[in-house]
C-alpha cells in the first residue's frame, strides 16, 4: 500500500511560468491536504478538498493560486505566474478523517 | 481560528537523556493533537498523538501529555538516540470539523554525543 505521492520532488520555474503540483493519495483515503512550508518554518494550511469538491480553501492566497481533485486522477494544486515568493516546499496530506494525516515527501518549488 | 505556539526553537540535550517540548492552543474546539516529526527533505511523519479525552500517551520512549483546561500539550523522549535528531511540530485539529492540522513553529532537536 503506496504512501502518499507527490510529484515532482523538485520544480524549477522562472518568474512568470506555471508550477503543477501533483498528489496521488492513499488508497482508500478521500480528504486531501495542501500545505506550504517556508524555510525554518511550521507548515500551513492551503486548501482541503475531497473528491470534485473544495471544502476549506481559506489559506490559500486568492490569486494565482487555484487547486482539484477530480474524479479520476490525482489532486493538482496550480500556481499561475510564480513569484519568487512563491519558493517554498509544499506538502500534500491525506486522510479518512478523524484528523489523522499521512503526508507526503513534498514538492520543492524553486523560482529562479 | 487556532493558533499554535510552540517552544523551545532548539533544544540540545546529551545522548541519553530527555527532550521536552511544550505547546499552547488557542481554540477549545480543536480535539485531536498529533505530533511530528520531520528529517532534513522530507516530509512530516507522524509519531504519535492524543485525543481530548485523554490526558497521557506512551510509545516506548515517546510520550505525551495533555491538559485540556490550561490548553498546553507537551512531548516527552526519553533515553534520546542520535536518530532523534530532527525538528518536531507540535499541532491542532478539530476532528469534528475540517480536520485542517495548524502546527507549531517548530523545535529543532539535538543531540549530543
Amino acid at each position: 500500500n503506496a504512501g502518499v505521492m507527490q510529484n515532482p520532488r523538485h520544480l524549477v520555474r522562472r518568474r512568470g511560468q506555471e508550477a503543477r503540483l501533483r498528489c496521488s493519495p492513499m488508497k482508500g483515503h478521500s480528504h486531501v491536504y495542501w500545505y506550504r512550508q517556508l524555510p525554518e518554518e511550521g507548515l500551513k494550511f492551503m486548501v482541503y478538498l475531497q473528491k470534485e469538491n473544495i471544502i476549506d480553501e481559506s489559506g490559500m492566497p486568492k490569486e494565482r493560486f487555484s487547486a482539484e481533485f477530480p474524479k479520476e486522477g490525482p489532486s493538482i494544486l496550480r500556481i499561475q505566474q510564480v513569484v519568487r515568493g512563491d519558493s517554498a516546499a509544499y506538502f500534500c496530506a491525506s486522510s479518512v478523517g478523524q484528523g489523522v494525516h499521512t503526508f507526503g515527501s513534498g514538492t520543492r518549488l524553486t523560482v529562479v | 481560528g487556532e493558533n499554535v505556539e510552540q517552544h523551545p526553537s532548539t533544544l540540545s540535550v546529551q545522548e541519553g537523556d530527555s527532550a521536552v517540548i511544550k505547546c499552547t492552543y488557542s481554540d477549545s474546539a480543536s480535539n485531536y493533537f498529533p505530533w511530528y516529526k520531520q528529517e532534513l527533505g522530507k516530509g512530516p511523519q507522524l509519531i504519535i498523538d492524543i485525543r481530548s479525552n485523554v490526558g497521557e500517551k506512551k510509545d516506548q520512549r515517546i510520550a505525551v501529555t495533555l491538559n485540556k483546561t490550561a490548553k498546553h500539550f507537551s512531548l516527552h523522549i526519553t533515553e534520546t538516540q542520535p536518530e532523534d535528531s530532527a525538528v518536531y511540530f507540535c499541532a491542532a485539529s478539530n476532528s469534528q470539523g475540517d480536520d485542517k492540522i495548524i502546527f507549531g513553529k517548530g523545535t529543532r532537536l539535538h543531540i549530543l554525543p
